[in-house]
């Protein structure tokens, strides 16, 4: 166990829909990031959030959209779904936001299916 | 940009055998980390070994070391005395240690078959 929660482990949705992504960091930790891992693509980096304020964008989708909140949690929003966003996204954890061989704890992900 | 190269999909190794998995790597940047991550069919992402590129030694985990070459750019994982619970999908990884974030980049996998 990582100390970083992910919820909810699953989800399934249509075509077209929203659906927000959650995740609460290791305590302590004040940077979160965000990965996509599906088949086509890999493992990919989205965003990244230090302390509430984004700090790196990746190869994230301008309908996606994400936010870190004063008690450090953070929210994945995916709008406008495509079968395409199916993937397992993960959310990872770190003490600090740059330098440093600092660790990334990663959360069990959620998976998402787009139907 | 950085990329990180892994050639092999998939690999097979006995039991109790030993067996290195590949990866190379592209970067202009003098400093930075370098890891081997493990993804078990739980999906659980876990950091196996990591390496600074300032540091020649080679590191070490129990059974698991790497041969870090940083001319080549190179950075292979061998597993010794391979165990069943090694199976998993295995992912090099690449972090810089000078850009104002920390985002990983990642292969894209070598998954490993341990044969009984």
């Amino acid at each position: 166990d990582s100390g970083v929660t992910q919820t909810p482990k699953h989800l399934i949705t249509a075509t077209g829909q929203r659906v927000t992504l959650r995740c609460s960091p290791r305590s302590g930790d004040l940077s979160v990031y965000w990965y996509q891992q599906s088949l086509d693509q890999g493992l990919q980096f989205l965003i990244q959030y230090y302390n509430g304020e984004e700090r790196a964008k990746g190869n994230i989708l301008e309908r996606f959209s994400a936010q870190q909140f004063p008690d450090l949690h953070s929210e994945l929003n995916l709008s406008s779904l495509e079968l395409g966003d199916s993937a397992l996204y993960f959310c990872a954890s770190s003490v600090a936001s740059s330098g440093g061989i600092y660790e990334q704890y990663f959360g069990p992900g959620t998976r998402l299916t787009v139907t | 940009a950085q990329t990180v190269t892994q050639s092999q999909p998939e690999m097979s190794v006995q039991e109790a055998e030993t067996v290195t998995l590949s990866c190379t790597y592209d970067t202009s940047e003098s400093d930075y980390y370098l890891f081997w991550y493990k993804q078990p069919p739980s999906r659980q992402m876990i950091l196996v070994i990591r390496q600074e590129a300032y540091k020649q030694q080679n590191a070490t985990e129990n059974r698991f070391s790497v041969n870090f070459q940083k001319a080549a750019k190179s950075f292979s994982l061998k597993i010794s005395d391979s165990q069943l619970g090694d199976a998993a999908m295995y992912f090099c990884a690449y972090r810089s240690a000078v850009n104002r974030d920390d985002k990983i980049i990642f292969g894209k996998g070598t998954r490993l078959h341990i044969l009984p």
